[in-house]
């Protein structure tokens, strides 16, 4: 069964921390897509890589960084965790044409205290 | 700005009682629609891809179809097991590839 893995499904952290957030999928896409989900928002793209180490910025990159060495890996970085960056985080990949059929890992949690 | 919205946000049926969950959508011309649906603690999944104005797809009891503004995703008799939250999300022509943008979803409950 294909699968998107995100390493941690509950974090809670402190503001100021530097927090990282894994994902890997074992689909060999070359897309990989990080969103974060709040209510009444919807999902909301922080970065997308479609390349290893390749990135691009999506709607919301500021206080994000992301890390792509291997092709099976995404990693999102928030550098200095602050309590607005409290959310769920959501992991996807995709085939290189597949814009819209994203394959969603379970999602992170993160509290930010 | 582009949009996309959804709505209700939130729909309760009995079991078997038909519906219908809208998404709307800023005309600005659009590379495709998609419909997603999204369990309690779990990532969505891919339910379908529209790109024209008149296409229609099914699967089970559930049917989307596209007009020139909106999407509709119909709910045929649906079953406890259909309680979900759909998600409706549009890749516009002015973005690139890798841009979709997202509605803030229905949630549906069914009840037995």
């Amino acid at each position: 069964d294909v699968k998107v893995t995100q390493s941690s499904r509950y974090l809670v952290k402190r503001t100021g921390e530097k927090v990282f957030l894994e994902c890997v999928q074992d689909m060999d896409h070359e897309n990989m897509f990080w969103y974060r989900q709040d209510p009444g928002l919807g999902l909301r793209l922080i970065y997308f890589s479609y390349d290893v180490k390749m990135k691009e910025k999506g709607d919301i990159p500021e206080g994000y960084s992301v890390s792509r060495e291997k092709k099976e890996r995404f990693s999102l970085i928030l550098e200095s965790a602050s309590t607005n960056q409290t959310s769920m985080y959501l992991c996807a990949s995709s085939k290189p044409q597949g814009t819209g059929e994203l394959f969603f890992g379970e999602g992170s949690r993160l509290t930010v205290l | 700005e582009d949009q996309v919205t959804q709505s209700p946000e939130a729909l309760r049926l009995q079991e078997g009682e038909s519906s219908s969950l809208n998404c709307s959508y800023t005309v600005s011309g659009l590379r495709g629609l998609f419909w997603y649906r999204q369990d309690p603690g779990k990532g969505p999944e891919f339910l379908f891809t529209l790109y024209s104005a008149g296409e229609e797809k099914e699967k089970e009891r559930l049917k989307a179809t596209l007009t020139k503004k909106e999407s509709f995703l119909h709910i045929t008799a649906p079953k406890p097991e259909d309680s979900a939250t759909y998600l409706c999300a549009v890749h516009f022509l002015k973005d690139s590839w890798g841009k979709l943008q997202f509605g803030a979803g229905t949630q549906v409950v069914v009840t037995p």
